[in-house]
């Protein structure tokens, strides 16, 4: 199940589950998403994007919805496997000017054997 | 070849010592940043360079000084830090400023005493 914790929300699936992993994000000039996985001790590594033109896009296991209408976007992962455990971020940019990279919260997946 | 490699991998100084990180991507990437992440929350910018230029400086206090020395090198001066300073500083890389997926290195784990 999902839970929040003091600092990071955290889901726990077991092994072979599907995961669903959510974020809102605040800005509506917001047009570009990518989803990071950072394990622990590591740097975070990039996992799949999409442009605000689509509403979904998979990659190998992954999926990425995105819904402009309520400003939310989701991780899909078939089949989830112990690797799969990480923090999983989502980021946002804006495709102008100097804007930035802003980060989500962050959600920690634990998979269970 | 997405790699984007830092050293020292760990570095522990006091708060009068002077060090280096140091950060390299070979990928012909023209925009290069510089991150701070504590435990548990998601990487905030420190700098960005757009091509060897610092364009960004998100109000981090002197003691750390950035340089780029050409476009593949990116380093981060430290003096005289404080302990709230330990972090994982993280750098990455994009083809171009800001609206490009970022590539980040696995990072420096950093205490200070």
């Amino acid at each position: 199940g999902e839970s929040v914790g003091l600092h990071l929300p955290t889901l726990s699936v077991q092994e072979g589950d599907n995961s669903i992993i959510n974020c809102a994000y605040s800005n509506s000039a917001s047009d570009y998403f990518i989803w990071y996985k950072q394990e622990s001790g590591k740097g975070p590594q990039f996992i799949i994007d999409i442009r605000s033109n689509m509403d979904k896009r998979q990659g190998q296991r992954v999926t990425v919805l995105l819904n402009k209408t309520v400003k939310h976007l989701s991780l899909q992962i078939a089949a989830t496997q112990p690797g799969d455990s990480a923090v999983y971020f989502c980021a946002e940019i804006v495709n102008s000017g100097y804007s930035t990279l802003t980060f989500g919260k962050g959600t920690m997946l634990l998979v269970s054997p | 070849d997405t790699e984007v490699t830092q050293t020292p991998k760990h570095l522990v100084m006091g708060m009068t010592n002077k060090k280096s990180l140091k950060c390299e991507q070979h990928m012909g990437h023209r925009a290069m940043y510089w991150y701070k992440q504590k435990a548990k929350k998601p990487p905030e910018l420190m700098f960005v360079y757009s091509y060897e230029k610092l364009s960004i400086n998100e109000s981090v206090p002197s003691r750390f000084s950035p340089e780029c020395p050409n476009s593949s090198l990116l380093n981060l001066h430290l003096h005289a830090l404080q302990p709230e300073d330990s972090a994982l500083y993280l750098c990455a890389s994009s083809l171009v400023p800001h609206q490009e997926t970022q590539y980040f290195g696995p990072g420096t784990r950093l205490l200070v005493l």
